[in-house]
């Protein structure tokens, strides 16, 4: 069983300018969220992905969006990027319809250093 | 608002010693509260959920609706037990987790 993979694992970006983060499903998912865990914070709820299809939105502006493809896989985009961006930036995999709900599977995480 | 409280930023105790992190919760209606753990190095796991009543490598956790909380609890901590813990619930759109801050549990001999 693989389990969830993030890319890349750091990166450093200036204001301004968008970055792309990837990831790729646990075996058998069909569900993918981001979480955005600013230093200290408990993880934050960016949004979530099904049937590639966004599902639900937490309280993050327009410039963060994301897409899902036809393999689970999915990609987190940020624009016009802040310093407040700086974060990890969490995938999560789950199975919807299945009993386990909120049983999230989660990735090592991207971290994002904005200057 | 849905909320979840976590009052203990540091908790350090002895091996061997109870444990017990406090978590408590803002939800209308019927929360599904859940811990999650994350071990030195480790990616973020879930330890239990409040639904399974059941008891992970010794830790139990009880939803009380009166006081809205849902603490986790150990008997007799172990050194491995040292980590960052989050309680969260799932919100009622049921498609995302809400994370408490965090408690890291710290256990020396």
């Amino acid at each position: 069983e693989t389990g969830v993979t993030q890319s890349p694992t750091h990166l450093i970006k200036t204001r301004g300018q968008q970055v792309t983060l990837r990831c790729s499903s646990q075996s058998g998912h069909n569900t993918v969220s981001w979480y955005q865990q600013a230093l200290g914070q408990g993880p934050q709820f960016i949004f979530q992905y099904y049937r590639e299809e966004e599902n639900g939105r937490g309280n993050f502006p327009p410039r963060f969006s994301g897409l899902q493809f036809p393999n689970y896989s999915s990609e987190l985009n940020v624009n016009a990027l802040e310093l407040d961006d700086s974060a990890l930036y969490l995938c999560a995999s789950s199975f919807r319809g299945g009993a386990n709900t909120g049983e999230l599977f989660f990735g090592e995480g991207s971290r994002l250093t904005v200057l | 608002a849905q909320r979840v409280t976590q009052p203990e930023k540091l908790l350090s105790v002895f091996k061997g010693a109870p444990v017990e992190l406090k978590c408590n919760y803002s939800y209308s209606g019927s929360p599904e509260l859940f811990w999650y753990v994350q071990y030195s190095r480790q990616r973020l796991q879930l330890l239990l959920r409040h639904i399974s009543r059941e008891s992970i490598k010794g830790f139990t956790a009880d939803l009380n609706k009166g006081e809205t909380s849902f603490h986790l609890k150990k008997p007799f901590a172990q050194e491995e037990d040292s980590a960052m813990y989050y309680c969260a619930l799932i919100n009622q759109a049921g498609t995302a987790l809400i994370f408490g801050k965090g408690t890291t549990l710290s256990v020396s001999s």
